[in-house]
Formats: structure tokens, C-alpha cells, sequence
């Protein structure tokens, strides 16, 4: 079994200020980690992901997370935030082999304010 | 290359009818995975499809079913609707089975049942 929690449901921050979106999970196997994010009436679009190697991973848009397996984390970061950031995140978790069910977090939304 | 697609946008039903909702994946992509997204909530899993079988299920009743076709495409059915079931229904096309694969999501189905 496995579950993800996302720590603040809301998250307000002004234009230009970093920010740091938090994600802990829980399973009893090896696992995979992704940051989506959703924007208003859309679907979900993958940020970044964690499968093996280097823990620090970083999205094309600036957005980077870090994959803490001693503290069972994976906190998204931004150094400075657009207002075209402002969506909903999801941290999701998936267990190694066999098929893919993940879990999904109950997400965090950002609001960047100019 | 088209993206993911679902039909329809949004509709009503009743408590107590029967939904069909449709997906159509990305090309190329041969599994399938459906999720319902209560308001404010992360996307939960209902059921995955890999080369028209059942790969994996969720924690949801046997009124919801699904089928996958030769093509690909996909079909979410829910019997017996309750008012519960109102969501955003998301569809999301891989690959491959396998957690490691980008998921690519649709832009959803709004479910409202009255």
C-alpha cells in the first residue's frame, strides 16, 4: 500500500518570490515519484519525475525536486515564480515493477499574486 | 501526432442511469488509464488497459467497467449512477504498462449527476 501527502492545500506567494510545494509518501516498496500540474479546465500535464539515479530532478520551466529517501519526500521548488505558475500541483507515487497504479495526492494549489 | 481526446465535454445524468464516457489516446500509445477526480481531490485510480485487457483496478465498484479497442481508443461505462459519481473523469494514454512511462492526459470528462 501507498499514500502521498501533500502538506498545504493552498499555497499564496507574490511574483518573482521562490516557493517550495511539499510531498511526503508512504509505501512499503520501492517507488517512483511526479509532480503534475493541472491548470484550470484542463488536464494533467507531468512536471518532472524521479525513476533512478541523480535525486535532484528539474522540469524545462524551471521547476526542480529533490527525492529524499531518509525522509520519504519530494518537495517541488521554484527560485522565482511567474504568474503563469499559478495551477494546481499533484505529487504522485507509483511502486516499482509490474503495473502502473499510482497515488495520487490530494494537490496544492499556487497562487502567485503580482 | 494528436493528443489525448475525450468525449463528451461535460454532461448530466440522473442517479440511478447508466454513462459512457470515450477516450481516444495518443498514437502510438497502447494502454489506457481512467481516473475520477472529486472536486478539490487528486485523481484516483479506476482502472488501467493494455492491449484491450484489464492490467490493473482501483478501489471501485464492479458498476464501473471499461473497454479498450483495437485501435486503442477506450470506454469508461458506469451503471447505476449515484450522486457521488460526480467528477472530472480523466483518461490517460502511455506506451507502455509500466509505472516508468509518461502518462498523457486528456483534458477530461465532466460527470454531474443530479
Amino acid at each position: 500500500a501507498q499514500s502521498v501527502t501533500q502538506l498545504d492545500s493552498q499555497v499564496p506567494v507574490f511574483e518573482e518570490a521562490p516557493v517550495e510545494l511539499r510531498c511526503n509518501y508512504s509505501s512499503s516498496v520501492s517507488v517512483y515519484l511526479f509532480w503534475y500540474v493541472q491548470y484550470p479546465n484542463q488536464g494533467l500535464q507531468l512536471l518532472l519525475k524521479y525513476l533512478s539515479g541523480s535525486t535532484l530532478v528539474e522540469s524545462i520551466n524551471g521547476f526542480e525536486a529533490e527525492f529524499n529517501k531518509s525522509q520519504t519526500s519530494f518537495h517541488l521548488r521554484k527560485p522565482s515564480v511567474h504568474i503563469s505558475d499559478t495551477a494546481e500541483y499533484f505529487c504522485a507515487v507509483s511502486g516499482r515493477g509490474g503495473s502502473y497504479i499510482p497515488t495520487f495526492g490530494r494537490g496544492t494549489s499556487l497562487i502567485v499574486h503580482p | 501526432e494528436t493528443g489525448v481526446t475525450q468525449s463528451p465535454t461535460h454532461l448530466i445524468k440522473t442517479r440511478g442511469q447508466q454513462v459512457t464516457l470515450r477516450c481516444s489516446s495518443q498514437s502510438g500509445h497502447n494502454t489506457v488509464s481512467w481516473y475520477q477526480q472529486a472536486l478539490g481531490q487528486g485523481p484516483q485510480f479506476i482502472f488501467q488497459y493494455y492491449r484491450e485487457e484489464e492490467n490493473g483496478r482501483g478501489n471501485f465498484p464492479p458498476r464501473f467497467s471499461g473497454l479498450q479497442f483495437p485501435n486503442y481508443s477506450s470506454e469508461l461505462n458506469v451503471n447505476a449512477l449515484e450522486l457521488d459519481d460526480s467528477a472530472l473523469y480523466l483518461c490517460a494514454s502511455s506506451l507502455g504498462q509500466v509505472a516508468s512511462y509518461e502518462q498523457y492526459f486528456g483534458p477530461g470528462t465532466r460527470l454531474t449527476v443530479t
